[in-house]
């Protein structure tokens, strides 16, 4: 069982639509959690942070937050084709998480189409 | 904001050579990274360090060493390059305590 999954897709939504990405966790102490943007051939650009239960929403992005089932998901409201990217999912573990580091699904890539 | 800076946005070299790739941040982080990402393997973490002159192994350190002698600057060595090791490598930064990670803008190196 990989730590972080993510659907791999495409996940292909039409413009204007909310796009629904999910991604879960083994960890179960796990202790923050991060959403990337990586455009083709670009570095992984870092949209949302979510520490705790809930949704936290920027902009047109919500991330939401489910410990006790161990899955957060991110929201992208009124898709545009500039959102068309692979987004990856980052978990920072628990006690284990040593110097920070993150763990990284494998990425949804999403396709807006106009 | 962070700023990630990497040397190099494109580098070939030869088999055999010893590699360097630099990596500088400009906020003062603690913890410093080195990925490679390589289509449908994903990010895959090479090593890391926490401190100055502290460095621990991440997935895949084979084949690479780093040295961090100033706080703000990581170098990743390819000791003798192979081909295999033909890829995109990233360095990310982050402050301790569970902040994100910020990346540069990332070295596509092909080894011939």
């Amino acid at each position: 069982q990989k730590e972080v999954e993510q659907n791999s897709g495409p996940l292909s939504v039409p413009e204007g639509a909310i796009a629904s990405l999910n991604c879960t966790y083994s960890d179960r102490v796990s202790q923050s959690f991060f959403w990337y943007r990586q455009y083709s051939g670009k570095s992984p650009e870092l949209i949302m942070s979510i520490y705790s239960n809930g949704d936290k929403e920027d902009g047109r992005f919500t991330a939401q937050l489910n410990k006790a089932s161990q899955y957060v998901s991110l929201l992208i409201r009124d898709s545009q084709p500039s959102d068309s990217a692979t987004y990856l999912c980052a978990v920072r573990g628990g006690i284990k998480a040593a110097g920070n580091k993150l763990t990284f699904g494998g990425g949804t890539r999403v396709l807006v189409k106009p | 904001d962070v700023k990630v800076t990497q040397s190099s946005r494109y580098l070939v070299k030869r088999t055999g050579e010893k590699v360097f790739l630099e990596c500088v941040q400009d906020m003062d982080h603690e913890n410093m990274f080195w990925y490679r990402q390589d289509p449908g393997l994903g990010l895959r973490l090479i090593y890391f360090s926490y401190d100055v002159k502290m460095k621990e192994k991440g997935d895949i350190p084979e084949g690479y060493s780093v040295s961090r002698e100033k706080k703000e600057r990581f170098s990743l060595i390819l000791e003798s390059a192979s081909t295999n090791q033909t890829s995109m490598y990233l360095c990310a930064s982050s402050l301790m305590g569970g902040q994100p990670q910020h990346f540069g803008d990332g070295t596509r190196l092909s080894i011939l």
